[in-house]
């Protein structure tokens, strides 16, 4: 079964522009979460996508946007990058979301440069 | 104070050492997750506990509901388990979003 993959695994922007991530979860997952890692602040959960509907939303701005397709592939969305969103954005999916708990897979994760 | 303290931050052992990392939280939870981190990004899932402990390899995982505290064991330890080691729960209210600890570095010297 393939893992789950996130694409681009590197991008270079500069201030003020905009990006899309995607993640593809593992075949059957319908649950998919993402997530930010930076040095300072480690990781922090973004937001939680089951079935196409947005279930949890962490403490980030309204510059971070996601959503899921019928397939369960997830995109998200930065605008108007700042130096700080420059991080590891890293994508888990699993079967089951939020409450009902089941083990995260993770991808390797978009490595983020704003510049 | 953060909802997840891991202890120690960083630690450093000899090959065949039993490890020991330290999970503590501050709210309620439906589970906690154990992760590992290797130089590069990558991050394997090697636990989900609810309650108990549970057993895969070398590893070995419990959780104290009361005492809302959890442990990572590793037996026999090789130079193949430094990684850093990431506690997560997940809250049982609100949006039941996953919390993470600041990691334990975990060296393993041959």
């Amino acid at each position: 079964k393939a893992g789950v993959t996130q694409t681009p695994r590197y991008l270079i922007k500069t201030r003020g522009q905009q990006v899309t991530l995607s993640c593809s979860p593992i075949s059957g997952h319908r649950s998919v979460s993402w997530y930010q890692q930076t040095p300072g602040q480690g990781l922090q959960f973004l937001f939680e996508y089951f079935s196409e509907t947005q279930r949890n939303k962490g403490n980030f701005p309204g510059r971070f946007s996601g959503r899921q397709f019928s397939n369960s592939r997830s995109e998200m969305n930065v605008s108007t990058l700042e130096l700080g969103d420059s991080a590891l954005y890293l994508c888990a999916s699993s079967s089951r979301g939020g409450g009902g708990n089941s083990p995260l897979h993770f991808g390797n994760g978009t490595r983020l440069t704003v510049t | 104070k953060n909802e997840v303290e891991q202890s120690p931050q960083n630690l450093t052992a000899q090959e065949g050492e039993f490890i020991t990392i330290n999970c503590s939280y501050s709210v309620g939870i439906s589970a906690l997750h154990w992760l590992q981190q290797h130089p590069g990004g990558g991050i394997v899932s090697l636990f989900m506990l609810s309650s108990g402990k549970k057993k895969h390899g070398r590893l070995i995982a419990t959780i104290n509901i009361q005492e809302k505290h959890s442990s990572l064991h590793i037996t026999a330890s090789h130079p193949r388990d430094s990684a850093v080691y990431i506690c997560a729960v997940r809250s049982n209210f609100g949006n039941e979003k996953l919390t993470f600890g600041t990691g334990t570095r975990l060296t393993i010297i041959p």
